[in-house]
């Protein structure tokens, strides 16, 4: 595997499920995001993780639930979500944040519809 | 707020036609990118560009931060390169978000 991966690509689910996002870079990166594209929307950053800790969490509500195991991969847990969550949701990586501007690798996406 | 506007909104060229996609951004910033994304959703880099000129293949991009645009050129343009073309940026005190523009729609004919 190359670049970053995610997991699923597809998914749906009903408002009292439970299921997670699974991102992986292979690039060596100590920085991985979390952004959403909705239909109506323009791509919104959710969470950044250095090294493991989150920096920055953008007014997102607590149905969504990050996780950054190691560097190299990120999950996002979903749970009681809304139809209005359904969208793309990608994941990035990036060097670092320490001299900020690093350019960012993103996912395929997975693409969530909520029911 | 923080704004990126991107222009056209729209474009439909024949092949083998060049254009120019145009960013316009509020603030001083620490990174520009510019990706393409395929009708699967995947985001590809073009360019990381936050100042000067940079060339790759058939595409080419200059950024003058100092009047806060950046300009993407494609020249002799191929049905593949049909998609959106997205500009984002970091601004220089707000966070490690890459803020989106809305994004150019362009269609290649053949």
């Amino acid at each position: 595997e190359t670049g970053v991966t995610q997991t699923p690509r597809h998914l749906v689910m009903g408002m009292t499920n439970k299921k997670s996002l699974k991102c992986e870079q292979h690039l060596g990166h100590n920085a991985m995001y979390w952004y959403k594209q909705s239909a109506k929307k323009p791509l919104e950053l959710m969470f950044v993780y250095s090294l493991e800790e989150r920096v920055e969490n953008n007014s997102v509500p607590s149905r969504f639930s990050p996780e950054c195991p190691n560097s190299s991969h990120l999950f996002l847990h979903l749970h009681t979500l809304q139809p209005e969550d359904s969208a793309l949701y990608l994941c990035a990586s990036s060097q670092d944040l320490g001299d900020r501007g690093m350019e960012q690798f993103f996912g395929p996406g997975t693409r969530l519809t909520v029911l | 707020g923080i704004q990126v506007e991107q222009s056209p909104p729209d474009l439909i060229l024949q092949e083998g036609a060049n254009s120019t996609l145009r960013c316009n951004f509020s603030d001083s910033v620490n990174n520009l990118q510019w990706f393409h994304q395929n009708p699967w959703g995947q985001l590809i880099n073009l360019f990381y560009i936050p100042s000067g000129t940079k060339q790759n293949g058939r595409l080419s991009a200059t950024t003058v931060a100092t009047e806060r645009y950046s300009l993407l050129y494609i020249s002799s343009s191929q049905t593949t390169d049909s998609g959106v073309y997205f500009c984002a940026v970091e601004y220089l005190y707000s966070g490690y978000a890459l803020n989106f523009g809305k994004g150019t729609s362009l269609l290649v004919t053949p």
